[in-house]
């Protein structure tokens, strides 16, 4: 089953506590993205990434890090995270040439 | 700057009638686009899609409807469904990157 699988799905965690949000896809896409939604906003992408090794801002990129070490795993990691990063999280991935992007579950983080 | 936007963020309709969901874009270069339907607490899912190029794309029970003229995109569903509630994103995409740009949503609520 083409699958994008994030973790954790629900985190509260304190203002500056080093966090990571896993995501992982089996479909060998080489297209990955974050995203966060926030009422009212929609959704904005963090960072992507087109390609092992290749990885880009998106929209809103502060205070978000990512890797792309190897093609399944996509990462996003949180260095010092804020209140104002309270949010729901998803993580994307599609084939290079395609149409069809599949989204994770998403991950709803709560930052105190 | 560049934006995709839907033009009401809310929409009560009666089962069994048409539904019709509006979106305006402005970037004139985007290469498709793509309507998704999320569910609560769950992750966008793909709907249908149309390419620039087209104006018109019909699937099962929803139709997508591209006037490039004006940069409005609609997406019409069919004897609405309660199932069909759900909170609608259009997204447009870059060819280049894949990047998706996305609305604010619109809910849809379906009255019985």
């Amino acid at each position: 089953e083409a699958q994008v699988t994030q973790n954790p799905r629900y985190l509260i965690t304190v203002t500056g506590k080093k966090l990571t949000v896993t995501c992982s896809q089996n479909m060998n896409h080489e297209y990955m993205s974050w995203y966060r939604q926030d009422p009212g906003l929609g959704l904005r992408q963090i960072y992507y990434s087109m390609n092992v090794e290749v990885t880009d801002k998106g929209d809103v990129p502060e205070g978000y890090k990512v890797s792309r070490k190897e093609k399944r795993n996509f990462p996003l990691i949180l260095e010092s995270p804020s209140p104002n990063q309270t949010s729901l999280y998803f993580c994307a991935s599609s084939p290079r040439e395609g149409n069809t992007i599949y989204f994770g579950e998403g991950s709803w983080l709560t930052v105190v | 700057g560049e934006s995709v936007g839907l033009h009401l963020p809310t929409l009560s309709v009666q089962e069994g009638d048409n539904s019709i969901i509006n979106c305006a874009y402005s970037n004139s270069a985007s290469d498709y686009f793509i309507w998704y339907k999320q569910e609560s607490g769950k992750g966008p899912q793909f709907i249908i899609d149309i390419r620039s190029n087209m104006d018109k794309r019909q699937g099962q029970r929803v139709t997508v409807l591209l006037n490039k003229t004006v940069k409005h995109l609609s997406l019409q569903i069919a004897a609405t469904q309660p199932g069909d509630s759900a909170v609608y994103f259009c997204a447009d995409v870059r060819s280049n990157d894949y990047k998706l740009s996305f609305g604010a949503g619109t809910t849809v609520t379906v009255r019985a």
